[in-house]
């Protein structure tokens, strides 16, 4: 049973305009959000993170909102630039520092030049 | 630079040999190592968790006899795929946690290709 879900398994987005990838989740006890980005062949490397008592957190061009009552998280990459070209996946736990992340399936963004 | 390596990145085995993978955290210590797997076009499946000098914990549906995992020392974690086969083929990664920095993180690996002939 996937807890965490990604329904889009890719995206395309022109150079310079916004990325907006989107992750739902279905277990209410999950309070710690992840984004992770992974090129081929390599491990996820840790973008952005956000707990249940924020519904936003922005470092840099990576904003991740959360609506817990519905269960959403976003990732929104603006500027996009040729190197976010990767695929990106959200994660979530339990609680902070919980043994188990629980990934979605991964959204493969595309920034065209 | 990297923070968790793995060795080999590449491997080719016969069917019914063992492969050994291993894990490290390059500057700090991991309280914790996880090892997933992921197989093409999926999202990483977690295999176990082991904690530094104790037994793994298997996920539901992994055999512990088979994946095989050490936890000795707070810097390195080994998996060993033990009499493998070709539906073993895939990418393994690991991940460390631990306190890096002043924070609880968790790294990843850059993961294995294991190909099982």
């Amino acid at each position: 049973d996937q807890q965490v879900k990604q329904n889009s398994p890719s995206l395309s987005v022109q150079e310079g305009r916004i990325s907006i990838l989107n992750c739902d989740y279905t277990n209410s006890m999950f309070d710690y959000f992840l984004w992770y980005k992974k090129y081929p062949a390599e491990g996820p490397t840790f973008l952005i993170s956000i707990s249940s008592i924020k519904d936003k957190n922005e470092d840099g061009r990576f904003t991740v909102f959360l609506n817990k009552s519905a269960k959403h998280l976003s990732l929104h990459i603006v500027p996009s630039q040729p190197g976010d070209s990767a695929v990106y996946f959200c994660a979530a736990s339990a609680k902070t520092g919980a043994n188990n992340l629980f990934f979605g399936t991964g959204t493969r963004l595309t920034v065209i030049p | 630079g990297a923070v968790v390596s793995q060795h080999p990145s590449r491997v080719i085995c016969k069917s019914g040999t063992s492969v050994k993978i291993e894990c490290r955290s390059l500057d700090f210590q991991a309280t914790t190592m996880f090892w997933y797997r992921q197989f093409p076009k999926q999202s990483l499946m977690l295999m176990a968790t082991s904690n530094e000098g104790s037994k793994a914990t298997y996920e539901q549906g992994v055999e512990k006899d088979k994946f095989l995992i050490n936890h000795a020392s707070l810097t390195l974690s080994t998996l060993t795929v033990t009499s493998a086969h070709p539906e073993d083929s895939s990418f393994y990664i690991c991940s460390a946690r631990g306190v890096r920095g002043g924070n609880y993180e968790q790294y990843f690996g850059p993961g294995t290709r294991l190909t099982v002939t």
